[in-house]
């Protein structure tokens, strides 16, 4: 079993729909990283969270340290959202950073 | 701010060639990390600088790579021999504690 996991792998979607993504881990950790990779090959990071909540514009992340979890929305999705977004992970203890498999998001005009 | 810069976008080598990969991080940016991205193995963390101190270099596939931070503007990633497995786009990042993390738009090499 991945030390991250991502779900769902692959989601299509109509644009104006609200999306979540999921992450769960097993380790424990000092942060979590949520990276956006657009088509074309260059990654945005997006979040970097320890606790809580983030916001910037459409994209909300939360963590919930307790249950090893996080989650990405993005409201009013739109095409330009398609990208393939990963979740990684810095390890407490030993610096480690572990990548989610990504999700494949897809959403049709 | 022109983001971080890495040269050159394209390499093709031969295998046992020697390669050395360029980043030039945001200025004021404290930290810098090199990755790696295949097909089969998705995004690696090599090697995390500090200060321009190797923090990490668990992620360092093998002795034929090695990583160097000679000052706050400037980091190599060198691979020698380079050897077709290495095949990859490598991408350089740099950021201010966890605040402005910015990555690079990356070097595919292509080792034949």
């Amino acid at each position: 079993k991945n030390e991250v996991e991502q779900s769902p792998q692959n989601l299509t979607a109509q644009e104006g729909e609200f999306i979540t993504i999921n992450c769960s881990y097993s380790v424990g950790i000092s942060a979590l990283h949520w990276l956006q990779q657009h088509p074309g090959g260059g990654i945005v990071s997006l979040f970097m969270l320890s606790s809580g909540k983030k916001k910037h514009g459409r994209l909300i992340a939360t963590i919930n340290i307790q249950e090893k979890h996080s989650s990405l929305h993005i409201t009013a999705s739109h095409p330009r959202d398609s990208a393939v977004y990963i979740c990684a992970v810095h390890t407490s203890g030993t610096y480690k950073y572990i990548f989610g498999t990504g999700t494949r998001l897809k959403v049709l005009a | 701010d022109a983001g971080v810069i890495q040269s050159p976008r394209h390499e093709v080598t031969e295998m046992g060639q020697e390669v050395t990969l360029r980043c030039k991080p945001i200025s004021g940016h404290n930290s810098l990390f090199w990755y790696r991205q295949t097909m089969m193995r998705g995004l690696e963390l090599l090697i995390y600088f500090n200060n321009n101190v190797p923090i990490d270099d668990s992620g360092m596939p093998e002795d034929r790579f090695s990583a160097k931070m000679p000052n706050a503007s400037f980091s190599t990633l060198k691979i020698q021999p380079s050897e077709p497995r290495d095949s990859a786009v490598y991408f350089c990042a740099s950021s201010f504690g966890d605040d402005g993390y910015t990555f690079g738009s990356g070097t595919r090499l292509t080792v034949v």
